[in-house]
């Protein structure tokens, strides 16, 4: 069974860092591409990230790039999202997800998602 | 960046309605479209991927249609299990765009 298990998240001030974590099991994690997604309350989905299947490729939203940084490490079966320089308009819910890609096949769609891990900043 | 306007927002209807939502992307984006549904206090599920295909497991109610820039998602015979919000979501060139979601409730 596939399971992804966010956590990491917390009350932070403004203009702060955070990292968050996302543990894998139950698939060959390191076959596969994954995401962050994110959900402020109240809101709908905003795709934050993504990476390869080997880490050596990253993509970013235009309103965390430069201030975000994914990563992973295969050999923990982990997923990280790196978050500094914080605003308020970053408060959401942050997911983890699966991507369908296979290895090197193109990223498409989130099969498998986490129950998510909640940052709030806020002073 | 491609936009997608899904539409409506909100949606009330009865069981066993015939539910249609769409989704309208900014381009075109061939058939690079999927489905997913929120319920609440819960992750996102994959319902619809790459237009019209049905994920494994999914009820054969759900079903997508649609390619270019215009497209739907419908449930053919609406159940009570079915209330949540949906959203359409495209992807080109390594990014990724959410429509705004349609909240569905039970009249």
């Amino acid at each position: 069974e596939v399971q992804l298990v966010e956590s990491g998240g917390v009350v932070v001030q403004p203009g702060g860092s955070l990292r968050l974590s996302c543990a894998a099991s139950g698939f060959t994690f390191d076959d596969y591409a994954m995401h962050w997604v994110r959900q402020a309350p109240g809101k709908g989905l905003e795709w934050v990230s993504l990476i390869s299947w080997d880490g050596g490729s990253t993509y970013y939203a235009d309103s965390v790039k430069g201030r975000f940084t994914i990563s992973r490490d295969n050999s923990k079966n982990s997923l990280y999202l790196q978050m500094n320089s914080l605003r308020a308009e970053d408060t959401a819910l942050y997911y983890c997800a699966k991507d369908i890609g296979y290895s090197g096949a193109t990223p498409t769609h989130l099969d498998y998602w986490g129950q998510g891990t909640l940052v709030t900043v806020s002073s | 960046d491609i936009q997608m306007t899904q539409s409506p927002s909100s949606l009330s209807a009865s069981v066993g309605d015939r539910v249609t939502i769409t989704c309208q992307a900014s381009q075109d984006i061939s058939n690079y479209l999927n489905w997913y549904q929120q319920k609440p206090g819960k992750a996102p599920k994959l319902l619809i991927y790459d237009a019209s295909n049905l994920e494994t497991g999914v009820p054969s109610r759900f079903s997508g249609s649609g390619s270019g820039t215009d497209f739907t998602f419908t449930i053919s015979s609406l159940q009570p299990e079915d209330i949540a919000t949906y959203y359409c979501q495209q992807y080109d060139n390594l990014q990724y765009t959410f429509g705004q979601g349609t909240k569905l409730e039970i009249k």
